[in-house]
């Protein structure tokens, strides 16, 4: 079974342009998430979609938005680049509902985003 | 809120040695409890995951962590210690409480490994 799939693995931007960045969830996973990991400031929440809809952000700028197809596939925006958005961004899968094999996360090899 | 801490930024083991990670949590309700591991330059790994039925939850690559509720920990433990096993080692916690299914991390723990 594949696992989550990002692209592109990395991604050199310089300050005030735009960033996209891909995901692809496990097959039958209806819910992305999206986690930035910056040095110093460990794994951050981000952006929750499921069934095509936002269900929650975290404490981040609205620059930082995203989308979800109907494959489930997701696409992570980030507009006006920052320096300080330079950091590896998660996007993990699970499948639908609540409780602790619906509650799983597994996680794609990242998005290496640079800002110079 | 949920919150999790993890002690100790950086541990270092000689190859053989015991391994303990340390993980406490704060929830409001029964929690799921989770540990990642992160090798370098990749995306986090699903060690092992909390379930009701057992305290001790035993994982992959001979990683183990024991549930204790009174202490509100989640230890993680391997009794010989391999120089593969050096990577980062995330402790999370699933935000079940507010229903949103969101994770909240600790900061992580690297464990170095010396031969």
């Amino acid at each position: 079974e594949a696992g989550v799939t990002q692209s592109p693995t990395h991604l050199i931007k310089t300050r005030g342009q735009q960033a996209t960045l891909r995901c692809s969830p496990i097959s039958g996973h209806t819910s992305v998430y999206w986690y930035q990991q910056a040095l110093g400031l460990g794994l951050q929440f981000l952006l929750w979609y499921d069934e095509g809809e936002e269900r929650n952000r975290g404490n981040f700028p609205p620059r930082f938005s995203g989308r979800q197809f109907p494959n489930y596939s997701s696409e992570l925006n980030v507009n006006a680049l920052e320096l300080e958005d330079s950091a590896l961004y998660l996007c993990a899968s699970k499948v639908r509902g609540q409780g602790l094999d619906t509650d799983t996360q597994y996680f794609g090899p990242g998005t290496r985003l640079t800002v110079l | 809120a949920q919150s999790v801490t993890q002690l100790g930024s950086h541990v270092s083991v000689s190859e053989g040695a015991l391994v303990l990670l340390r993980c406490n949590y704060s929830s409001s309700v029964p929690p799921y409890l989770f540990w990642y591991v992160q090798y370098p330059n990749q995306g986090l790994q699903l060690l092992l995951k909390y379930t009701s039925a057992a305290t001790l939850v035993k994982g992959i690559n001979g990683f183990e962590a024991e549930f204790k509720k009174s202490e509100t920990s989640f230890h993680l433990t391997k009794p010989s210690a391999h120089m593969s096993d050096a990577a980062e080692y995330f402790c999370a916690v699933s935000d079940r409480g507010t229903g949103y299914s969101t994770l909240t991390f600790g900061k992580g723990t690297m464990l170095l490994v010396s031969p």
